[in-house]
């Protein structure tokens, strides 16, 4: 079992939808959880975080976290065009020197 | 802040020749990230280092990789000597709390 996995893509949704990323993680001491995102040329850039279990919003994403179920979410309300692009989620271990595991990201297309 | 620093942005060589891709964390970083990514493998760690000690270097591939953090300011990652299969990007990260990543260097390795 890989240590982070996210859901396979690429996800299509159409402009203005809700956009649904998921990722999953194995280790259960896990404590911070980061969203980045990767356009195609670029680095990634990080866009969330979240530490606590429940939702964190900011702007049009929202992120999700659920420890018991080991498993983190990343939502884009009113989905645009601008927002296609790969999205990693990352994972860090309980005792870590700020090292994270990534995921092997998800290609979201968003369709005008 | 400038952000992480990366030189070059794009390197083209030649098999057998060395290269040396430079990072310059962000100021007060403590921990300092080499990556590598290309589309068969995605984003794979190649070492890490905090306050300058490399803590693991277990994703270098092969002993023609080394990688260097002299002083908290400057990284050097170097590949000697290169092959086609290096091509790749390269990034650096540091971080405090949060990494940061640096534009990246684009080899590749005729």
């Amino acid at each position: 079992q890989k240590e982070v996995e996210q859901n396979s893509g690429p996800l299509s949704v159409p402009e203005g939808a809700i956009a649904s990323l998921n990722c999953t993680y194995s280790d259960r001491g896990s404590q911070s959880f980061f969203w980045y995102r990767q356009y195609s040329g670029k680095s990634p850039e990080l866009i969330m975080f979240i530490y606590s279990n429940g939702d964190k919003e900011d702007g049009r994403f929202t992120a999700q976290l659920n420890k018991a179920s080991q498993y983190v979410s990343l939502l884009i309300r009113d989905s645009q065009p601008s927002d296609s692009a790969t999205y990693l989620c990352a994972v860090k271990p309980l005792t870590s020197y700020d090292k994270v595991i990534f995921g092997p990201g998800t290609s979201l297309s968003v369709i005008p | 802040d400038a952000g992480v620093i990366q030189s070059p942005r794009h390197e083209v060589t030649e098999m057998g020749q060395e290269v040396t891709l430079r990072c310059k964390p962000i100021s007060g970083h403590n921990s300092l990230f080499w990556y590598r990514q290309t589309m068969m493998r995605g984003l794979e760690l190649l070492i890490y280092f905090n306050n300058n000690v490399p803590i693991d270097d277990s994703g270098m591939p092969e002993d023609r990789f080394s990688a260097k953090m002299p002083n908290a300011s400057f990284s050097t990652l170097k590949i000697q000597p290169s092959e086609p299969r290096d091509s790749a990007v390269y990034f650096c990260a540091s971080s405090l709390e949060t990494q940061y990543f640096g534009p990246g260097t684009r080899l590749l390795v005729l």
